[in-house]
């Protein structure tokens, strides 16, 4: 079965420093999300991205934070300048349709020190 | 605010049993409602959906019910496994975005 892939699995970076987080969603889906997860928190919006640009963002996708399609295959998510409350898993998404289920997945663990 | 929560934090239940997890939901205008299970180190993982025209819809072994006059959601799970134990999402797809309610951790005690 088809699966978004997030690389890397697990990320540290010391405060202020950029990082970017890839992701290969499904390959026919048209419709990429990033959420992330605070430790023992629920799994919040960040950004929806369809036909090249953002379709949607929360608060929390201020301008520290960018996405981009930079090919066929892949989404990053980049945050220019790491802050400590950063660190949490983010989760890529990706689906079909913009009322479809969205398929996640397994995270990158980002930790800022 | 959130528009989508869980009533239980935490949900114990002897393997072999039935499991039934709750959701309540506040907006009213939602059409279309998934859960998700998520084990630990890994991301959410689609079990079931069911749109607003619908108050029932089964699966492999899960039940899911909607009951709009009351905005309540939930997951029944047929004769729980250890391999069920993981923390229970519900979400509702409401203007295009996804949202996630806090979760229930179900643990299947042998």
């Amino acid at each position: 079965e088809p699966e978004v892939t997030q690389t890397p699995s697990h990320q540290v970076t010391q405060m202020g420093q950029e990082v970017i987080l890839r992701c290969v969603p499904i390959s026919n889906h048209l419709y990429f999300y990033w959420y992330r997860q605070i430790l023992g928190q629920k799994v919040e919006f960040l950004v929806s991205f369809y036909n090249n640009e953002i379709s949607e963002k929360s608060e929390i996708f201020d301008d520290q934070f960018s996405v981009e399609r930079p090919d066929g295959s892949n989404f990053t998510l980049k945050i220019r300048s790491t802050k400590l409350e950063d660190s949490a898993m983010y989760f890529c998404a990706s689906s079909q349709a913009n009322n479809s289920p969205l398929h996640f997945g397994n995270g990158t663990r980002l930790t800022v020190t | 605010g959130e528009s989508v929560g869980l009533h239980l934090p935490t949900l114990s239940v002897q393997e072999g049993d039935n499991s039934i997890i709750n959701c309540a939901y506040s907006n009213s205008a939602s059409d279309y409602f998934i859960w998700y299970k998520q084990e630990s180190g890994k991301g959410p993982q689609f079990i079931i959906d069911i749109r607003s025209n619908m108050d029932k819809r089964q699966g492999q072994r899960v039940t899911v019910l909607l009951n709009k006059t009351v905005k309540h959601l939930s997951l029944q799970i047929a004769a729980t496994q250890p391999g069920d134990s993981a923390v229970y999402f519900c979400a509702e797809i409401n203007d295009y975005k996804l949202s996630f309610g806090a979760g229930t951790t179900v643990t299947v005690r042998a």
